[in-house]
């Protein structure tokens, strides 16, 4: 069974505060992807990281993903409380074309 | 940019009762994909469409459950005799065939069975 980890489950920071979530897992992905969640709504897109090593940046959002393939980080430098909500990774895996595997996700809340 | 587009975005049942929920995907999306979530968990796969045709379905999955997309554009799902297990946001995606590719994900419908 294939298996993506997040950490922290949950997270509450101050404004301003900078964070890391950790996506890992024992497989190894053609890609991986981190989406973001608000109550309510779908998950939406952030980026997608393919190559081994690969360095994203959104704004103040650094991803990464490990040279193995394998797992992935999310840093957030001064988060803010719009950054609040629900952080998801999704790895594609070689064996399927279609089918990701999510992990729990991080909750994120950003106090004023 | 229409986007992907669930209804209803609530529906309350009571156990026993039949629903029925609609997606229509964005319109040059091959693939549509149906999810269940629980309150602050990750998505969980419950079947996939290229184009009309259902080419898989999630072991956990019980027969109460049955999708349809009859004509590869709009899909349903359909749980038959709901139970209080089945209390869940029901997400639908959509992407291109490319396989990785990122999925559009519709703001769901939550269902609440009593």
């Amino acid at each position: 069974t294939q298996l993506l980890e997040q950490s922290p489950q949950f997270l509450s920071i101050q404004e301003g505060e900078n964070l890391t979530v950790y996506c890992n897992s024992s497989s190894v992905f053609s890609s991986l992807q981190w989406y973001r969640q608000e109550p309510g709504e779908g998950p939406v897109l952030l980026v997608t990281v393919v190559t081994g090593g690969e360095v994203k940046k959104l704004k103040r959002l650094t991803f990464q993903f490990g040279d193995a393939r394998k797992d992935s980080s999310l840093h957030i430098t001064a988060a803010q409380p719009g950054d609040t909500g629900l952080y998801l990774c999704a790895g594609a895996t070689f064996g399927s074309n279609y089918q990701l595997i999510w992990g729990a996700g991080t909750k994120l809340i950003i106090k004023p | 940019d229409t986007g992907v587009s669930q209804n209803p975005r609530h529906k309350i049942t009571k156990r026993g009762q039949n629903v029925t929920f609609r997606c229509d995907p964005i319109s040059e999306h091959n693939r549509l994909y149906w999810y269940r979530q629980t309150l602050g968990q990750g998505p969980e796969f419950l079947t996939y469409f290229q184009n009309e045709a259902q080419l898989e379905k999630s072991r956990l999955l019980s027969d109460r459950f049955s999708a349809e997309r009859p004509k590869g554009s709009f899909s349903t799902l359909e749980i038959q005799r709901t139970e209080q297990g089945d209390s869940a946001m029901y997400l639908c995606a959509s992407s291109l065939t490319t396989g990785g590719s990122p999925l559009h994900f519709g703001n769901g419908t939550r269902l609440t069975v009593t």
